[in-house]
């Protein structure tokens, strides 16, 4: 299994409303990512967990909140967002002692 | 700190012409770089990755990028270009025991029949 899975594919949400998007994969390996990327934009870096700790966190707002509460699953909690954090919101997960990371397919947030 | 450069925001070709997109990189150490391609609407594929192994290094659908350490790139060719290969392209930098992965701009790559 070398795949990275993000539920859900597609989420619309009012700004009132409170969500969360999944991320699991089972390759054991402990970082895990999150990044937000707006449309003709580079993915940007939010979070990056390592051994189920945060070890980076980019100066998100705190209407985003992150959670990895086991070596497999990463969660991002959102709560009171804005208009403008619509984008595609892509996890990735890296096998530590390499470089190689695997990206999930996305999750495609609209906030309304 | 790392980084990477992207030279060309777009880039356009004729079907069957020469693909070439650059990628320039800043590192105070031996960095591992990768190219990853994004179609329209979808997630990121890995071409290919670079990790201080063979300085060539050969990616799936006939992309090739080298590692020139000399010159701080890490350029993305490929011999003759395909319809299908009309996606945006991210050169991205990372390190061994790094967790902080960076990527570039981004070049749009237009295939023209």
């Amino acid at each position: 299994d070398t795949e990275v899975t993000q539920t859900p594919k597609h989420l619309v949400m009012g700004m009132t409303n409170k969500k969360s998007l999944k991320c699991e994969q089972h390759m054991g390996h402990r970082a895990m990512y999150w990044y937000k990327q707006k449309a003709k934009k580079p993915p940007e870096l939010m979070f990056v967990y390592s051994y189920e700790k945060l070890s980076i966190n980019e100066s998100v707002p705190s209407r985003f909140s992150p959670e990895c509460p086991n070596s497999s699953l990463l969660n991002l909690h959102l709560h009171a967002l804005q208009p403008e954090d619509s984008a595609l919101y892509l996890c990735a997960s890296l096998r530590l002692g390499s470089t190689e990371a695997f990206f999930g397919q996305g999750t495609r947030l609209t906030v309304v | 700190a790392q980084s990477v450069t992207q030279l060309d925001s777009h880039v356009s070709v004729s079907e069957g012409t020469p693909v070439l997109l650059r990628c320039n990189y800043s590192s105070s150490y031996s960095p591992s770089l990768f190219w990853y391609v994004q179609h329209p609407n979808k997630g990121l594929q890995l071409l290919l990755k670079y990790t201080s192994a063979a300085t060539l290094v050969k990616g799936i659908n006939g992309f090739e990028a080298e590692f020139k350490k000399s010159e701080t790139s890490f350029h993305l060719t490929k011999p003759s270009a395909h319809m299908s290969d009309a996606a945006e392209y991210f050169c991205v930098v990372t390190k061994l025991n790094n967790n902080d992965m960076r990527f570039g701009a981004g070049t749009r790559l237009t295939v023209k029949p």
